[in-house]
């Protein structure tokens, strides 16, 4: 069975631009969850769709936002990039949302804002 | 918001020795999660824990799920190279669905 894919897995933007970062699950899955992960913050809780239905939210501004797709696909979308936005992007897919759920995670994307 | 507390945050060891590390929260969680990761990879999950009090064994890897459900450890016995990594404890609270809170992770380098 294949595992979480990340696509792409580098990415190099300037500021002010916006990027789209894709996530599919492993097969069956239907909850995706999605972390930011930084040298100084470590990793952080972004968001988690669970049948194309935001179930929670990490603290990040409005510019990061997401969805998820009838085949539970998952998109992530940051719009005017800034320099802190730099970050290894962790995407994690689990069967359902329940709390035994083992979470599995991607390979990551990892974005260089300039 | 919540913070995991995880220590130490490097160790670097011998080859055969033990291990162990572990993460403290001033919150309670409900889940214990321990993770392995390997530059350029997404964090693998090594152990899951359920209930407080809970002792878990995976091959070398033992952890804990504190009384408290404030904190866990983890212990690896007898190292080998290959257990060179950073590790992540993370939690998950009640009604937090699939979210995790992460420790700030222990790399762990092992000298042959």
């Amino acid at each position: 069975k294949a595992g979480v894919t990340q696509t792409p897995r580098y990415l190099i933007k300037t500021r002010g631009q916006q990027v789209t970062l894709s996530c599919s699950p492993i097969s069956g899955h239907r909850s995706v969850s999605w972390y930011q992960q930084t040298p100084g913050q470590g990793l952080q809780f972004l968001f988690e769709y669970f049948s194309e239905t935001q179930r929670n939210k990490g603290n990040f501004p409005g510019r990061f936002s997401g969805r998820q797709f009838s085949n539970s696909r998952s998109e992530m979308n940051v719009s005017t990039l800034e320099l802190g936005d730099s970050a290894l992007y962790l995407c994690a897919s689990s069967l359902a949302a329940l709390s035994t759920d083992t979470q599995y995670f991607g390979p990551g994307t990892r974005l260089t804002v300039l | 918001g919540q913070q995991l507390n995880q220590s130490p945050q490097s160790m670097f060891i011998q080859e055969g020795e033990d291990v162990s590390m572990n993460c403290t929260s001033s919150s309670i969680f409900n889940t214990w999660l321990w993770y392995k990761q390997d530059p350029g990879e997404g964090p693998v999950l090594l152990i899951a824990l359920y209930k407080a009090g809970e002792l878990t064994s995976n091959g070398r890897l033992t952890a804990q799920f504190g009384i408290t459900r404030k904190d866990s450890f983890l212990n690896i016995s007898a190292s080998i190279p290959s257990d060179v990594g950073i590790y992540f404890c993370a939690g998950r609270g009640n009604n937090a669905g699939n979210m995790l809170t992460f420790g700030g992770g222990t790399r762990l380098m092992v000298k042959p």
